[in-house]
């Protein structure tokens, strides 16, 4: 079983709609959730980064952690075209371990 | 804006040569990290660094992977001899981490590597 399971999309929605991105994961312990952005050819990119349980907003994306549930969430408000990308979480335990990736498309 | 520098950001070579792939982390990070991208595994971690020391490599194959970083400013990949299965994106990320600090990762534009 992998450590991070991820929804594989992909995913394609119009401008303005919210996306709504998840994982699971399987170990408890972890603690530090991150989400990564990575457009084509180029590296992943930190996109949010949280501690523990509990919702982080910046700007028009939003990330939540449930422990009970070991379900991690990204959600974008107002999404534009420019949000066009593979959506990646990862759990960091030293070194991180990635889901496999949600492409996801915003049309115009 | 700190980044991370890959170098070169592509390779083309044929089955049985060494490729050496090239890593310059974000001055004041020490800690620095290898991974390989591919369609049907997604990222995998293959090895990192802290203070220029391997902590953890066992993602490597390691008759033919070898990962050193010959000071704080280069870290290094090499595969000998090369195999048309080693096709992939390799990328690059560093971190400062002190202790149990888990400061996150910051990743380069990779190596697209293409073993004929």
């Amino acid at each position: 079983q992998k450590e991070v399971e991820q929804d594989p999309g992909p995913l394609s929605v119009p401008e303005g709609a919210i996306v709504s991105l998840n994982c699971t994961y399987s170990n408890s312990a972890f603690q530090y959730f991150m989400w990564y952005r990575q457009y084509s050819r180029k590296g992943p990119e930190l996109l949010m980064y949280t501690y523990s349980s509990g919702n982080k907003e910046d700007g028009r994306f939003t990330a939540q952690v449930d422990k009970s549930s070991k379900y991690i969430s990204l959600f974008i408000r107002d999404s534009q075209p420019s949000d066009s990308a593979t959506y990646l979480c990862a759990i960091n335990d030293y070194k991180l371990s990635f889901g496999a990736g949600t492409t996801v498309t915003v049309r115009a | 804006d700190a980044r991370v520098t890959q170098t070169p950001r592509h390779k083309v070579t044929e089955m049985g040569q060494e490729v050496t792939m090239r890593c310059q982390p974000i001055l004041g990070h020490n800690t620095v990290f290898w991974y390989r991208q591919t369609m049907m595994q997604g990222l995998e971690l293959l090895a990192y660094f802290r203070n220029r020391a391997p902590l953890d490599d066992s993602g490597m194959p390691k008759d033919r992977f070898s990962a050193e970083m010959p000071d704080a400013t280069l870290a290094t990949l090499k595969i000998q001899p090369s195999e048309p299965r080693d096709s992939a994106v390799y990328f690059c990320a560093s971190a400062a981490r002190e202790g149990n600090s888990n400061q996150p990762q910051h990743f380069g534009d990779g190596t697209r590597l293409s073993i004929l």
